[in-house]
């Protein structure tokens, strides 16, 4: 059973903040993604990781950045928290080899910047 | 990129009727078609998927249809039970996925 973790459910922080937003999952996935999802916005992807050391842009990369040292953590970072990346974030991985493509999500961030 | 839009935003059935979603997107090269049930508080669960070279899948209550050529899909519940009430993305993908914004189901009792 695939099991995507995220190191907070809840997070405040203050505008200027660097934030941190950690993912892990033990299923050995090299795929792994960030997404934000907002009301009626839907989940809109924020970067991505094909395998360890590697990302790519997704959607709306502004304002955010990414690192995968290791295959299983894949960590959003917030530089300068702005009020408009107040949203839950989720995490999720994926394993390019399997024949379906589905992604398992973790259980999200709810990220409140003041 | 993929772009996919659903409609509606809102959907509001009686229990035992049926409830139909539906999707499109924008680039004809997605070949894998999931469908995601968010309940409140909880993460996206997969409920059913569809890869191009299907036309329709069924699983129980639930069903998806794919037209490649209009480039849409869709999902069906049928006999709807409350427990159903839940937030539904549809997303395309060829390696990473687009969502859908949502919708919104509600099943009365």
């Amino acid at each position: 059973d695939v099991k995507v973790t995220q190191s907070s459910r809840y997070l405040v922080k203050r505008t200027g903040e660097k934030v941190f937003l950690e993912c892990v999952q033990d299923m050995d996935h090299e795929n792994m993604f960030w997404y934000r999802q907002d009301p009626g916005l839907g989940l809109r992807l924020i970067y991505f990781s094909y395998d360890v050391k590697m990302k790519e842009k997704g959607d709306i990369p502004e304002g955010y950045s990414v690192s995968r040292e290791k295959k299983e953590r894949f960590s959003l970072i917030l530089e300068s928290a702005s009020t408009n990346q107040t949203s839950m974030y989720l995490c999720a991985s994926r394993d390019p080899q399997d024949f379906d493509n589905t992604q398992y999500f973790g259980p999200g961030t709810r990220l409140t910047v003041l | 990129g993929e772009n996919v839009e659903q409609h509606p935003s809102t959907l509001s059935v009686q229990e035992g009727d049926s409830a139909v979603i539906k999707c499109t997107y924008s680039d004809s090269a997605s070949n894998y078609f999931p469908w995601y049930k968010q309940e409140l508080g909880k993460r996206p669960q997969l409920i059913i998927d569809i890869r191009s070279n299907v036309g329709e899948k069924k699983d129980q209550r639930i069903a998806v249809t794919l037209n490649k050529t209009a480039k849409h899909f869709s999902l069906h519940i049928t006999e709807t039970q409350p427990e159903d009430s839940a937030v539904y993305f549809c997303a395309a993908s060829i390696n990473d996925m687009r969502f859908g914004a949502g919708t919104r189901l509600t099943v009365k009792p």
